[in-house]
């Protein structure tokens, strides 16, 4: 079955950067987008962007622009999002998600991170 | 960008009850429109995409209408799972965005 396992919480200061894993299993890796979504304590779902596994090109909402850089790694079939110049409003929880092949809504998602930005 | 208005943002019903939700868009996507559930402390979870198509698994009181700038979620008879928070997403264009949400609560 298809999943999507993440990396644990994460507690950084301002200005750090935070760097969470997406891994996948139950369906071959490179053949599916994986989007980046977060959601803030008690606020909606925001986009964040997406990335194509296979060529490893990738697409930033223009809010996230110079700050997050979605990467993967085939051979491990894990995905990555790391977002930088961390600050207080970043506080959320980020989910990965996978992207159903040949149209971009999203299947199956991870069980999300939750980052923590305080000083 | 595509503006995305979702209501209502709190809806209070009572199990056995249908009710429905709107999502409406700035501009034309087509059927480019998925709808999720989520509950809290889980990720969410995909209901309907292509505007009315239902993913596997998921009960057939749940039906997706509408296409071009305005559509609608409908649950035909409220069970007490369905007691979420639903969000309407569009996939046509990039940015890929979210409505706001909208809270079904138990009346």
């Amino acid at each position: 079955q298809v999943q999507l396992v993440q990396s644990g919480a994460e507690v950084k200061k301002p200005g750090a950067s935070v760097k969470v894993s997406c891994k996948a299993s139950g369906y071959t890796f490179t053949s599916y987008d994986i989007n980046w979504v977060r959601q803030a304590t008690g606020q909606g779902l925001e986009w964040m962007g997406w990335m194509n596994p296979n060529s490893g090109n990738t697409g930033y909402a223009q809010k996230f622009q110079g700050r997050v850089t979605m990467t993967r790694n085939t051979s491990i079939s894990t995905a990555y999002m790391e977002l930088s110049s961390l600050r207080s409003e970043d506080t959320a929880v980020y989910y990965c998600a996978r992207a159903h092949y040949g149209d971009l809504f999203l299947d199956y998602w991870g069980q999300g991170t939750l980052v923590t930005v305080s000083s | 960008a595509i503006w995305m208005t979702q209501s209502p943002s709190l809806l209070s019903a009572s199990t056995g009850d249908r009710v429905t939700i709107s999502c409406r868009m700035s501009q034309g996507i087509s059927s480019y429109l998925a709808w999720y559930q989520q509950k809290p402390g889980k990720a969410p979870e995909l209901l309907i995409y292509a505007a009315s198509t239902l993913q596997s698994g998921v009960p057939s009181r749940f039906s997706g209408s509408g296409s071009g700038t305005d559509f609608t979620l409908t649950i035909s008879c409220l069970q007490s799972e369905d007691f979420a928070t639903y969000y309407c997403q569009q996939y046509y264009s990039f940015p890929y965005t979210f409505g706001q949400g909208t809270k079904l609560e138990i009346k």
